[in-house]
């Protein structure tokens, strides 16, 4: 099964909100996240990434923290526009130096 | 444009068949990895290649089988399809083999649908 998943399945928000996306892992040793962002008929394009030795990143408009505690991710991402509408994914790296493992996804619908 | 270059980006083919999906990574990327995307599912990891050689390997079913050439490219080549196969098939690329998100670049994915 999946060791990453999302709380949620869809978020709704209104431009210039700010957006609060959760992700919750089950891999203790998991030392790498990412959130990635999927816009339709496109692939996934990273946002941001944090590794475990730290528990808040600041990006442009976005912020991820880890709360390595209760397992837990999030990404922030301040003042909301119509063109974040997308697919958000948390990842982790499963074992050291190999590929990601995706949760299934939130949906975040920017309205004007 | 992510530079990663995938082919087809459409097919639609009958169960029983096999096809094959191909996948030209970034200018100078050694690896490549493979996603497969359904609605269900979610993005799920199916196989790496780095400069050739497989180097992991995810939720790859058998019926499914990848390579990676010596100009780097790679095909994914599915056979004996089912319904349940129908999906985005992502290819993905990066320089190190050691995975990290801000150098893995995803192509546009290919759709495949098993009628």
């Amino acid at each position: 099964g999946e060791s990453v998943g999302l709380h949620l399945p869809t978020l709704s928000v209104q431009e210039g909100d700010n957006s609060i996306i959760n992700c919750a892992y089950s891999n203790s040793a998991s030392d790498y996240f990412i959130w990635y962002k999927q816009e339709s008929g496109k692939g996934p394009q990273f946002i941001i990434d944090i590794r475990s030795n730290m528990d808040k990143r600041q990006g442009q408009r976005v912020t991820v923290l880890l709360n390595k505690t209760v397992k837990h991710l999030s990404l922030q991402i301040a003042a909301t526009q119509p063109g974040d509408s997308a697919v958000y994914f948390c990842a982790e790296n499963s074992q050291a130096g190999t590929a990601l493992i995706f949760g299934k996804g939130t949906t975040l619908s920017v309205s004007s | 444009d992510s530079g990663v270059t995938q082919t087809p980006k459409h097919l639609i083919t009958a169960t029983g068949q096999r096809v094959t999906l191909r996948c030209s990574p970034r200018s100078g990327d050694l690896s490549v990895y493979w996603y497969q995307q359904s609605l269900d599912q979610g993005l799920q990891f199916l196989i790496q290649y780095y400069n050739g050689e497989e180097r992991a390997k995810g939720n790859i079913l058998e019926r499914f089988s990848a390579q990676q050439f010596p100009d780097l490219h790679s095909e994914l080549n599915l056979s004996s399809l089912e319904l349940g196969d129908s999906a985005l098939y992502f290819c993905a690329s990066s320089v190190e083999g050691r995975f990290s998100g801000n150098t893995i670049y995803f192509g546009e994915g290919s759709w495949l649908t098993v009628v």
